[in-house]
């Protein structure tokens, strides 16, 4: 079945300007999640969204960064007035959080996000 | 909050032989452990778990030895093949509501041939 997905797959701004990236999950996975991986670097976590709970906005760098996911469905990830240290892969991924056995977690191809 | 620390940044082996990387974890209720491994330009896909109720796993020829007392887990390939080369991150999952990830910094493995 279709995996993860993200748009856009590349994006160049200008400092200042606001951006919008979208993830759609895997069909029927109730659990989404963004990361941030900055070149050469880890996976930072941003937010987890898990069905009708309140996010885990514990990651979130800074207030310029906010999350919205409707439902159970399509995520947006945006970030407002960006500066070049945001400049990094923002990956997205997906789990069935059925349980404490569903663990696994299925990431999208990124958005690479560089901010001029 | 936990914090996962990964060692060695980079490794290098040759084909065939034998490849470690060790993390440690600062929260002691954390109870699952997976890694995943990413190859240039791709996405990171899961190549094997450990739940805290165990203390090793093994599939093929790559192995995960967990020592909950010390806070570390291993991942251990064995025979290595040059389509090993990748970046290796290890993860856990803190035992709260959430059921995020705490990555490590990643491990880039190199097998000459």
């Amino acid at each position: 079945g279709a995996g993860v997905s993200q748009s856009p797959s590349n994006k160049v701004t200008e400092k200042g300007k606001d951006v919008e990236l979208r993830c759609d999950p895997i069909s029927g996975h109730t659990a989404l999640y963004w990361y941030r991986q900055r070149l050469g670097q880890g996976l930072e976590f941003l937010i987890y969204f898990q069905g009708n709970s309140a996010p885990d906005k514990s990651g979130l760098p800074s207030d310029r960064f906010s999350a919205e996911r409707t439902g159970e469905s399509v995520s947006t990830l945006t970030i407002q007035r960006t500066q070049q240290e945001d400049s990094a892969v923002y990956l997205c991924a997906s789990s069935r959080q059925t349980s404490r056995s569903s663990y696994e977690q299925y990431f999208g191809p990124g958005t690479r996000l560089t901010v001029t | 909050g936990e914090n996962v620390e990964q060692h060695p940044s980079t490794l290098s082996v040759q084909e065939g032989d034998s490849a470690v990387i060790k993390c440690t974890y600062s929260d002691s209720a954390s109870n699952y452990f997976p890694w995943y491994k990413q190859e240039l330009g791709k996405r990171p896909q899961l190549i094997i778990d450990i739940r805290s109720n165990v203390g090793e796993k093994k599939d093929q020829r790559i192995a995960v030895t967990l020592n909950k007392t010390a806070k570390h887990f291993s991942l251990h390939i064995t025979e290595t093949q040059p389509e090993d080369s990748a970046v290796y991150f290890c993860a856990a999952n803190p035992l709260d509501s959430s059921y995020k990830l705490i990555f490590g910094s990643g491990t880039r493995l190199l097998v000459r041939p």
